[in-house]
């Protein structure tokens, strides 16, 4: 059983461009988390979705970013207009539908911006 | 929101040698998970453990929910335990709270 999959694992955009993070969550699991972990600190979340919705955007900066989970393929994180402030690791977590609290992680992205 | 402190923020220890790291939280919670991020950055589920005790070889977690701390022990530290290691617990439904983490060297 693969575990969370997540593409690119590094990604290098300048400022102005938009990153586009993929995730593939476990198989058998429908419930998608984003986190981000700035340098040097711990993760933070972001977004929960399951598939079609967006359950909890909370933790959402509230321009430029935005997250979808489709009926079909992978949740994707969109970052618009990248400034150096998003450089980070993005990390997504699965977890199954009747547990939402143990969640198995990807290998993160890491995205820098110059 | 819930709160989650962690200590030492550092460890620095010998090969052979063993650790206990520490995880508070301010309130309440039905669960705790253990990561290790490894020096690539990979994050990696040590234990998913809302009470109680459990062992995974060298390492082992204790949660004490009621006096709401958890405790992660390594015995016989090798060169690959080096890494951060993170304490998170839910709040609410969704979300993790992580701490801010331990960071441990194991020098040879």
């Amino acid at each position: 059983n693969a575990g969370v999959m997540q593409n690119p694992r590094h990604l290098v955009r300048r400022r102005g461009q938009e990153a586009r993070l993929r995730c593939s969550p476990m198989k058998g699991h429908s419930h998608v988390y984003w986190y981000r972990q700035l340098p040097e600190e711990g993760l933070k979340f972001m977004v929960y979705l399951q598939k079609e919705n967006i359950i909890d955007e909370s933790g959402m900066p509230k321009e430029r970013f935005s997250a979808e989970f489709p009926k079909e393929g992978p949740s994707i994180l969109r970052i618009q207009q990248v400034v150096r402030g998003d450089s980070a690791a993005y990390f997504c977590a699965s977890s199954p539908p009747y547990s939402n609290y143990e969640q198995y992680f990807g290998p993160g992205t890491r995205l820098t911006v110059t | 929101g819930i709160q989650v402190e962690q200590s030492p923020p550092d460890l620095i220890l010998q090969e052979g040698a063993n650790s206990t790291l520490r995880c508070n939280f301010s309130d309440s919670v039905n669960n705790l998970q253990w990561f290790h991020q490894n020096p690539w950055g990979q994050l990696i589920n040590l234990f998913y453990i809302p009470s109680g005790t459990k062992q995974n070889g060298r390492l082992s977690a204790t949660t004490v929910a009621t006096e709401r701390y958890s405790l992660l022990y390594i015995s016989s530290s090798q060169t690959t335990d080096s890494g951060v290691y993170f304490c998170a617990v839910p709040q609410g439904a969704q979300k993790l709270v992580f701490g801010q983490g331990t960071r441990l060297t194991i020098n040879p």
